[in-house]
């Protein structure tokens, strides 16, 4: 059965570095997304991307943040100068159309240290 | 805007008894409709879905979900609990004329007790 992927599994970084969050969405899929989740708390929205372009983001994605699908496959999150409390789950999902379904990957766990 | 509720953060149930997880909404337009479950360490794990049609569907793992429009309610329910279903559920909303993201609820802790 086809999954979204994420990689990597855990991240751990300095506060002010650059990390790259990488997820390969189900193939035929069209409507990509990242969603957050600091622990024990709500998965909240940050960004959804579709023909090669932002559709729709929420607060949280700042000007820190950017996404990128680079080649056929890739969808990638750039968070540029990390905070502390960007310290939280990273989930990257995606659907075939709209309204579907969103499947999501296993997540990415950020520490910023 | 849209939002969701999960009134309760824990619910117990027995094994073998049925289980009721609530979840009310609240949107501008037509609800698109979603449970997901999250399993320790995890990501989100489809469930079930109402678009439109008939008010009860059924899902995964032998869970169903019934829409209210008068209610604005989607109570996830399952006629036997097993251990194994023991986990965060989440419902989640959509507005048919809205945007793409879905706005999740914040969670419902399910303990199923042997």
């Amino acid at each position: 059965e086809p999954e979204v992927t994420q990689t990597p599994s855990h991240q751990v970084t300095q506060m002010g570095q650059e990390v790259i969050l990488r997820c390969v969405p189900i193939s035929n899929h069209l409507y990509f997304y990242w969603y957050r989740q600091i622990l024990g708390q709500k998965v909240e929205f940050l960004v959804s991307f579709y023909n090669n372009e932002i559709s729709e983001k929420s607060e949280i994605f700042d000007d820190q943040f950017s996404v990128e699908r680079p080649d056929g496959s890739n969808f990638t999150l750039k968070i540029r100068s990390t905070k502390l409390e960007d310290s939280a789950m990273y989930f990257c999902a995606s659907s075939e159309a709209l309204y579907n379904e969103q499947f999501f990957g296993p997540g990415t766990r950020l520490t910023v240290l | 805007a849209q939002s969701v509720a999960q009134p309760e953060d824990q619910v117990n149930v027995a094994e073998g008894n049925p289980l009721t997880v609530k979840c009310t909404y609240s949107v501008s337009g037509n609800p698109y409709l979603f449970w997901y479950v999250q399993y320790p360490n995890r990501g989100l794990q489809f469930l079930l879905k109402y678009i439109t049609g008939d008010n009860l569907v059924k899902g995964s793992y032998g869970f169903e979900a019934e829409f209210n429009k008068s209610q604005t309610s989607f109570h996830l329910k399952k006629p036997s609990a097993l251990v194994s279903d023991s986990a965060l559920y989440f419902c989640a909303v959509r507005a048919d004329n809205y945007g793409q993201n879905f706005v999740f609820g914040p969670g419902t802790r399910l303990s199923v007790l042997p």
